[in-house]
């Protein structure tokens, strides 16, 4: 999608190492999203930043970390890659700004990470 | 918690009119029910939004009964295009702002022929 940013768009690594995703947004969005979907589970979401170094954990954020140094880039981390996190993994932006309770995200177009 | 049932999987032809329904028996009081579509290897794209009643856009129409415990969204004459999964989205009642968990159903596959 216009504005959002995923890379690499594909990715396979060995278990053990480390991995990092990459979501860059040129709209000058506060809030950004991790989310991974998985058949049978849908979209779960791993951790979220609502500003620059203000990150919070989602409902599956073990193994993961996050970090948000500029307002346009948010970066997801696999600190030590494991076969269960193979996934699709999504960033997304809020638009507008997630002040109020509306769901209106725009999603990058994912990452297929495969762990091997 | 809040839990959201969508059916599995849907078949329609180009021209008609499709209906999918999204069960929400327990959601938060003052969030919105929102509705995705997600093509293969893209992310799911913002569709319809809305409160309470019917919400018209230029692409779907989305009807939300009195006691918000469901929503149906309404894809008019669809095309081969159409085919996709889409996805109901509603807020936890557990929660505020960002802590709030945001409820993801597992999408309808709607399957349209010529």
């Amino acid at each position: 999608d216009a504005g959002i940013t995923q890379s690499p768009r594909h990715k396979v690594t060995e278990t053990g190492t480390p991995v990092t995703l990459r979501c860059h947004q040129t709209e000058n969005h506060r809030y950004m999203y991790w989310y991974r979907q998985d058949p049978g589970h849908g979209l779960r979401l791993i951790h979220y930043s609502y500003g620059v170094k203000d990150t919070d954990k989602g409902e599956v954020s073990d193994g993961y970390s996050v970090s948000r140094s500029k307002t346009e880039d948010f970066l997801l981390t696999l600190e030590s890659a494991t076969s269960s996190q193979t996934s699709v993994y999504f960033c997304a932006i809020s638009t507008p700004p997630r002040t109020t309770d509306d769901y209106g995200y725009t999603f990058g177009s994912g990452t297929r990470l495969t762990v091997v | 918690l809040a839990k959201t049932t969508q059916p599995i999987s849907m078949d329609s032809y180009e021209g008609q009119e499709v209906n999918i329904t999204c069960s929400h028996n327990n959601i938060a009081t003052n969030d919105y029910i929102t509705w995705y579509q997600q093509f293969p290897s893209q992310g799911p794209r913002f569709i319809i939004q809305g409160y309470k009643t019917k919400v018209t856009n230029e692409v779907a129409s989305l009807f939300i009964p009195a006691d918000r415990k469901s929503s149906t969204l309404s894809l008019p004459r669809v095309s081969l295009s159409d085919t996709a999964v889409y996805y109901c989205l509603v807020g936890d009642p557990v929660g505020t702002g960002n802590n709030r968990k945001l409820i993801w159903g597992l999408g309808t596959s709607l399957a349209v022929n010529p």
